[in-house]
């Protein structure tokens, strides 16, 4: 099983700076990793998958990148919406993990 | 619009069972993947298994394979989990989820989640 580790487990940011999320594989996934939002009470959200493809809806504040096994997710300028906890997850070996998730909250 | 909705949770004694069912709707269930994930209470995702368009590809996590079976009825555009021997364990939100389809797998689409509570 591929172990998915995302740092850092907390991220204090304050509203309009930039923040930025890891991710790393414990072996190569190539480009096949999403990253998810999840907000307290609600399913999570698919933000990028295929690395670095914002899903429909998406807006352009958020991006991906990254191959083989470290990954980024960056969003530039952080609104008030996007406080909440960062999944990433590699989908192309079975079962599909998940990283352990890093909360983004306001500084 | 695409719309999974989740039902047949609830309270179950350790060694129960229990049905989920998935209700999809706004789109053409028999083309799609679709997948079980769970989230035990305050902590974090863990897929449960994955069944293909047609049934015949069926994956299962270690944690409940040989406890938990999952099928889907394209006629009637539903997606099941059948979880015998259930244990404290499995107690999370079960949620329904499908992929964004052309060969990828990442999970697009998500219904509201099912609570599952195993406890005597």
């Amino acid at each position: 099983e591929i172990v998915m580790t995302q740092s850092p487990a907390t991220l204090s940011v304050s509203p309009g700076e930039r923040a930025t999320l890891s991710c790393r594989a414990s072996q190569s996934v190539g480009s096949i990793l999403a990253w998810y939002q999840q907000k307290p009470g609600q399913s999570p959200r698919l933000l990028i998958y295929g690395a670095s493809t914002r899903a429909t809806g998406v807006p352009a504040r958020f991006s991906g990148s990254g191959s083989g096994t470290q990954f980024t997710l960056t969003i530039s300028s952080l609104q008030s919406e996007d406080f909440a906890v960062y999944y990433c997850q590699q989908y192309g070996n079975w079962p599909g993990t998940f990283g352990q998730g890093t909360r983004l909250e306001i500084k | 619009e695409v719309q999974l909705v989740e039902s047949g949770g609830g309270l179950v004694q350790p060694g129960g069972s229990l049905r989920l069912s998935c209700a999809a709707s706004g789109f053409t269930f028999s083309n799609y993947y679709m997948n079980w994930v769970r989230q035990a209470p305050g902590k974090g995702l863990e897929w449960v298994s994955y069944i293909s368009s047609g049934s015949s590809t069926i994956y299962y996590a270690d944690s409940v394979k040989g406890r938990f079976t999952i099928s889907r009825d394209n006629a009637k555009n539903s997606l099941f989990l059948q979880m015998n021997s259930l244990r404290d364990e499995d107690t999370a939100v079960y949620y329904c989820a499908r992929d964004v389809g052309r060969g990828n797998y990442a999970l697009q689409h998500w219904g509201q989640g099912t609570l599952v509570t195993v406890s005597s």
